[in-house]
This record gives structure tokens, C-alpha cells and sequence, in this order.
């Protein structure tokens, strides 16, 4: 089954301590991104990557890192959160930057 | 910047009604636009995408309308639902990103 898929689903951590959110496609798709959710803002994104070793900024890309080694992972790291990072992540995927996007289940963080 | 605007952002209809969901945005040069239903808490489901040379695109009883000059985009239902009950939002692709709208919450009263 193609699909994205995020983990953890739920997170809960203290502020300072460095947190990974895995991102995984089976669909080999050049194309993946990354995305917050808050109540009032909509979706917005953090950061993108066309291909293998190629990121790039979205709109909120301050407090997150990514990395892009493989085609089919794109990890989200927090190397300090802080409560304002707090929300719901989605990871997404496509053929192409311009094809139909795929999303994960999402990834509810709080960060105490 | 592109910017994106759903209107309304909530709407509640008895069940059977048809309705139409509105989504506009500032810069006509897009790749595609994509329809999304979001339920409570949940990912993100595709409901319909219409690349830019295309003017509309159907499946089941949703019907997305896409005039790009006019920067502006329609996303029909046909015979409501309680179970049609969730967010719409629509995307907009450009070359690099997927900008948004925040959405419309639909209910729909049996």
C-alpha cells in the first residue's frame, strides 16, 4: 500500500531536549516536505527537499533541521524545542514537486 | 507571495443539500490545485487534483472547478452527508511549495 509514514503519532517533551520525527515514503518520490498545523495559520511549510541531498526553506524553517541521505526518508529535528514548536507536523510526499501530494497521519507535538 | 483564501470557513447543511466550497488565490501561476479533506485530528486526504491546463475534475459526487485566470476554484458536493462532515482545504502547488487555505468546516445535519 503507498503511503507516508510518520512516527511518533504523539509526542510529549520538555523544552531543550532534541527530538527526531521520522518521515517515510514507499512510493519513490523525489519530493518531500514537511508542514506545521496551528489553530488559525493553516498549514504552513518548514522545509522541502526536491531530491537526495537537496533541501531547502520553507516559511518556518527557524528551530527545525532536516536531512535528506535517502530517497525515501526525510527526518524532522528539533535540536532545542521550545513550547512554540508546539502543534501538529505532517510529512508529505510526491512524484514530483508539481504531482499529487501524499500526507502522513501527522505527528502531534507538546513541548513543556 | 501566494496567498490562499477559503470562504466560508464554516458551514453547516442538512443532510441531502448540495453545497459549494470556495477557494481563491493571488497568483495565477500554479501547477496544480488539490482539494484536501481533513477529519478531526487526522492526516490529510486527497479528494481531488486538477493540473493547471485542466478546468474541472470529477469523482463520485465531488465536482473541483479550476478558472486560473480569475484565480479561483470550487469544490462541489453533490447530495450532502452527515459522513462528508470534516475540513476542506484547498492547496495551491507553485514550483516549490504547497500554499493553503485555512480551510472550511463543513457539517452536515442528518
Amino acid at each position: 500500500e503507498a503511503q507516508v509514514t510518520q512516527n511518533p503519532r504523539y509526542l510529549i517533551t520538555v523544552t531543550g531536549k532534541k527530538l527526531t520525527v521520522t518521515c517515510s515514503q514507499n512510493m519513490n518520490h523525489e519530493y518531500m516536505s514537511w508542514y506545521r498545523q496551528d489553530p488559525g495559520l493553516g498549514l504552513r511549510q518548514i522545509y522541502y527537499s526536491m531530491n537526495v541531498e537537496v533541501t531547502d526553506k520553507g516559511d518556518v524553517p527557524e528551530g527545525y533541521k532536516v536531512s535528506r541521505k535517502e530517497k525515501r526518508n526525510f527526518p524532522l529535528i528539533l535540536e532545542s524545542p521550545s513550547p512554540n514548536q508546539t502543534s501538529l507536523y505532517f510529512c508529505a510526499s510526491s512524484r514530483e514537486g508539481v504531482s499529487a501530494a501524499f500526507f502522513g497521519q501527522g505527528t502531534r507535538l507538546t513541548v513543556v | 507571495k501566494q496567498e490562499v483564501t477559503q470562504i466560508p470557513a464554516a458551514l453547516s447543511v442538512p443532510e441531502g443539500e448540495n453545497l459549494v466550497l470556495n477557494c481563491s488565490f493571488t497568483d495565477s501561476a500554479i501547477y496544480n490545485l488539490q482539494w484536501f479533506r481533513q477529519d478531526p485530528g487526522k492526516g490529510l486526504t486527497s479528494l481531488l487534483l486538477i493540473q493547471s491546463s485542466q478546468r474541472e475534475q470529477t469523482s463520485g459526487r465531488l465536482n473541483a472547478s479550476l478558472d486560473k485566470s480569475s484565480g479561483r476554484s470550487t469544490l462541489y458536493i453533490a447530495a450532502s452527508q452527515p459522513g462528508d462532515s470534516a475540513t476542506y482545504l484547498c492547496a495551491v502547488q507553485g514550483s516549490n511549495d504547497m500554499r493553503f487555505g485555512a480551510g472550511t468546516r463543513l457539517t452536515v445535519k442528518p
